[in-house]
């Protein structure tokens, strides 16, 4: 089967930084993306990777392991407006179809 | 432009009821999608248009009949519908350049109820 996973809840606080972890098993693979979501809101691209390495975009950092199938987000300087889900997917097979990780809530404290 | 609007916010239908639900982008892109997402999950792809063309179905029940009238605007339309379909319905695009992965841009949604 195809099975993305990353964990259901992670906590933090506000300032510090957190890595959000995803595994993966597809029967085919172009990429990684992340996406974040606002409860009551729509999921929104943060990054993608399709090669081994590291990704920064301003606070968000994105990583791929492709050998080991394995990629994280991680999220510094946290701000309390960080509190949200945020999902992994994998570009497995068209263009068009992704593979979702279950999301996992980023919960921040003050 | 990375907008992708959707009307509207907000539904609540009778299962007799007919409604469409309706998304729009002006950035260009070739593929459109539709999405159904319930409360703590990912969300689950329902259809796929590529260059106006219906190119995925993922078995979707025909309650839910998609239509894409031009490059820029997609429908949903409901008939029938049940209380379990009751969810956040997600409209996305993507440029379709063709071999490569294109990021997938999402409206807001609209939030349904069926009663």
């Amino acid at each position: 089967g195809q099975s993305l996973e990353q964990p259901s809840e992670v906590t933090a606080v506000e300032g510090a930084i957190v890595q959000i972890n995803c595994t993966y098993q597809t029967s085919g693979f172009y990429g990684l993306s992340w996406y974040q979501q606002h409860d009551g809101g729509a999921p929104t691209f943060l990054s993608y990777n399709a090669l081994d390495g590291l990704e920064e975009t301003g606070r968000f950092s994105s990583f791929l392991s492709r050998s080991d199938s394995y990629g994280y987000l991680l999220l510094q300087e946290l701000q309390m407006k960080d509190s949200a889900s945020y999902f992994c997917a994998v570009s497995w097979d068209s263009n068009y179809q992704l593979i979702w990780g279950a999301g996992t809530k980023l919960i921040i404290k003050p | 432009d990375t907008e992708v609007t959707q009307t509207p916010k907000h539904l609540v239908m009778g299962m007799t009821n007919k409604k469409s639900l309706k998304c729009e982008q002006h950035m260009g892109h070739r593929a459109m999608y539709w999405y159904k997402q319930k409360a703590k999950k990912p969300p689950e792809l329902m259809f796929v248009y590529s260059y106006e063309k219906l190119s995925i179905n993922e078995s979707v029940p025909s309650r839910f009949s998609p239509e894409c009238p031009n490059s820029s605007l997609l429908n949903l339309h409901l008939h029938a519908l049940q209380p379990e379909d009751s969810a956040l319905y997600l409209c996305a695009s993507s440029q379709d350049s063709g071999g490569a992965v294109d990021t997938q841009y999402f409206g807001p949604g609209t939030r349904l109820t069926v009663l």
